[in-house]
């Protein structure tokens, strides 16, 4: 069963508006989360991660946001760019194995 | 070099033949992953070793077999390989250790069997 999915294979949003990655997850006993953007040709590379005990962790223009409640979180691009059109993968990490989604194909249009 | 170099890029091989993927971290990490990322699903963790001992199998035939020689390299030797496992092969290294860990990634090995 898949413990973290993205329901979105694809978004497209306008260059300068905010992109808004969604992300769910099964298990509660994750300790971390990450974002990782991959582009064509090359491997993931990691973006943002946030700990299981906060609820925010911003850096630039990305933000993820947690809410583990819902068991879900999210990542926010603003202002989005066309170098941000990548598709990115939400992963959990619990006792050092990692889950990843499916992944979400990002495309900012100039 | 840095990072996580994975070779070859590209490899097409027969159902009958033999071959091996190569990734080397220089990186200093003590864990290493390969994944396996098929179209439309999510990456599929194959086998993780951490300070060179196989921590984690993850119900991955037999056809696949993992070495890890030093805690800098890793191969994924591969024999009589079926057609569905044409994908994108990602090794990825992380420091293994509890806390914040960050795996990171190689460019990959994309596979075809053909």
């Amino acid at each position: 069963d898949q413990q973290v999915k993205q329901n979105s294979p694809s978004l497209s949003v306008q260059e300068g508006r905010i992109s808004i990655l969604n992300c769910d997850y099964t298990n509660s006993m994750f300790d971390y989360f990450l974002w990782y953007k991959k582009y064509p040709a090359e491997g993931p590379t990691f973006l943002i991660s946030i700990s299981s005990i906060k609820d925010k962790n911003e850096d630039g223009r990305f933000t993820v946001f947690l809410n583990k409640s819902a068991k879900h979180l999210s990542l926010h691009i603003v202002p989005s760019q066309p170098g941000d059109s990548a598709v990115y993968f939400c992963a959990a990490e619990g006792g050092n194995q990692f889950y990843f989604g499916t992944g979400t194909s990002l495309t900012v249009i100039p | 070099e840095t990072g996580v170099t994975q070779t070859p890029r590209h490899l097409v091989m027969g159902m009958t033949n033999k071959k091996s993927l190569k990734c080397e971290q220089h990186l200093g990490h003590n864990a290493m992953y390969w994944y396996k990322q098929s179209a439309k699903k999510p990456l599929e963790l194959m086998f993780v070793y951490n300070f060179k001992e196989q921590t984690e199998n993850n119900s991955v035939p037999s056809r696949f077999s993992p070495e890890c020689p030093n805690s800098s390299h890793l191969f994924l030797h591969l024999h009589t390989l079926q057609p569905e496992d044409s994908a994108l092969y990602l090794c990825a290294s992380s420091q293994g250790r509890a806390g914040a860990n960050v795996l990171t990634f190689g460019a990959g090995s994309r596979l075809t069997v053909l």
